[in-house]
């Protein structure tokens, strides 16, 4: 069966302080790993899809990276508006099923 | 351009009663997912389609609970005889491929139950 696992289950940032999220996993085979943002209220939005060990992705103030156990996020001097809950979701290579298993999140908040 | 879109976006039911929840996926997109999110949790997977072919729906809680997506577009999720421990967010995603990797999510119904 497979797992995700995301650390811490929540983070308080000043802002302008760097930190790491992290998501572990287990998979029979990935075939792709997926980092979401989620805002009170809303649906997730997408923002990284990482396909094999040591890809790395950047957006802004965020680089996903990937391991073949792990993937981290990491916010470079964060900003107020970057608090939400960040979900991983990894999506499996193996039995022909797209269906992916997420994480329970990481809920960040970033104080001003 | 539009994104994915749900109506309603609260729905209060009272205990038995069925209750029938739309999403408008991006136009084109091939797949669509119906998740359930109870608070604190990630979503959890319900059903999926591709085109009007529903190809997974082992997520699904109960026999009370029905999808379908009868002409590749639009999807209506539908719970029979709601019960309290059905009271959660439920979201619709999109997806442009067949592999359905990255999907693109509504702001989904919150239904409560009581």
């Amino acid at each position: 069966e497979d797992q995700v696992t995301q650390s811490p289950e929540a983070l308080r940032l000043q802002e302008g302080e760097s930190s790491s999220l992290n998501c572990s996993y287990t998979v029979s085979g990935l075939r792709g790993l997926f980092w979401y943002r989620q805002d009170p209220g809303k649906g997730p939005e997408f923002l990284f899809t990482l396909y094999s060990a040591g890809e790395e992705k950047e957006k802004e103030r965020l680089k996903a990276t990937l391991t073949k156990k792990e993937s981290f996020l990491h916010i470079t001097a964060p900003k107020p508006e970057d608090s939400a809950t960040y979900l991983c979701a990894v999506q499996a290579s193996s039995g022909g099923s797209y269906i992916p298993t997420f994480g329970r999140g990481t809920s960040l908040i970033v104080h001003p | 351009g539009a994104g994915v879109s749900q109506s309603p976006r609260y729905k209060v039911a009272k205990r038995g009663q069925d209750v029938a929840l739309r999403c408008d996926p991006i136009s084109g997109h091939v797949s669509l997912f119906w998740y359930q999110q109870a608070l604190g949790q990630g979503p959890e997977f319900l059903t999926y389609f591709q085109n009007e072919a529903q190809l997974d729906k082992s997520g699904l809680p109960s026999d009370r609970f029905f999808a379908e997506r009868p002409e590749g577009s639009v999807s209506t999720l539908k719970i029979q005889r709601t019960q309290q421990e059905d009271s959660a967010v439920y979201l619709c995603a999109s997806s442009p491929s067949s592999d359905a990797g990255e999907q693109y999510f509504g702001p989904g119904t919150r239904l409560t139950v009581t």
